[in-house]
């Protein structure tokens, strides 16, 4: 199975602020990488996928990027409602879809 | 507009049986494979199983193979999850999602299956 690390566990950061979170996989997979985010007490939902392909209506202040076994989601300037835990989740080789431990962005 | 209804959940003792059910609506129903993921509570997203979209082909994590069903009915639009032999470590909010261009690419609200005596 292919194992996803995210990092980093949490984050804290400021209004206007940009945020990086990583994902690595334990061996290539080829962009298929797909972020989500989950706010407190919904259900997730899909912001990238294709490693850099942004969801429909998703705001264009998130973007994705990477290759290989190395990703990352970008926000650009962090607004109160991205408070949130975001979630990579590999599709290239399954079953098992594996997604990483998850990271939670709070503001400063 | 895609919509993805749970019910089923609640509280279940150990070793018995419970039956998820998501409704859909908004889209072609049987022009898509189905998942579903679970939750533990405060833990990570795991995926549960998948079904193709006219229900012949099905994959299964390998804690709940053998145990679980996922199964689906395209002339009522719904997806369920047979879950028999239920452990305590099964304890979770179970998701229903649609498969697109990525595997969970439309969320359901999530439905709560407590295992506890």
């Amino acid at each position: 199975d292919i194992q996803m690390t995210q990092s980093p566990a949490s984050l804290s950061a400021s209004l206007g602020e940009t945020v990086t979170i990583e994902c690595r996989a334990s061996e290539d997979i080829y962009n298929g990488l797909a972020w989500y985010q989950q706010k407190p007490g919904k259900s997730p939902q899909l912001l990238i996928y294709n490693a850099n392909s942004l969801h429909t209506g998703v705001p264009s202040r998130f973007s994705g990027s990477g290759s290989g076994t190395q990703y990352s989601l970008k926000i650009n300037s962090l607004q109160s409602e991205d408070v949130a835990s975001y979630f990579c989740q590999q599709y290239y080789d399954y079953p098992p879809y594996t997604f990483g431990a998850g990271t939670k962005l709070e503001l400063k | 507009e895609v919509q993805l209804v749970e019910s089923g959940g609640g509280l279940v003792q150990p070793g018995r049986s419970m039956k998820l059910s998501c409704a859909a609506s908004g889209f072609t129903f049987n022009n898509y494979d189905m998942a579903w993921v679970c939750q533990a509570p405060k833990k990570g997203l795991e995926w549960v199983a998948t079904i193709s979209y006219d229900g012949s082909s099905t994959y299964y994590r390998d804690s709940v193979k053998g145990r679980f069903t996922i199964s689906r009915d395209n002339a009522k639009s719904t997806l369920y999850l047979q879950m028999d032999s239920l452990r305590s470590e099964d304890t979770a909010t179970y998701y229903c999602a649609r498969c697109d261009y990525a595997p969970f690419a439309y969320w359901g609200q999530g439905t709560l299956v407590t295992v506890s005596s």
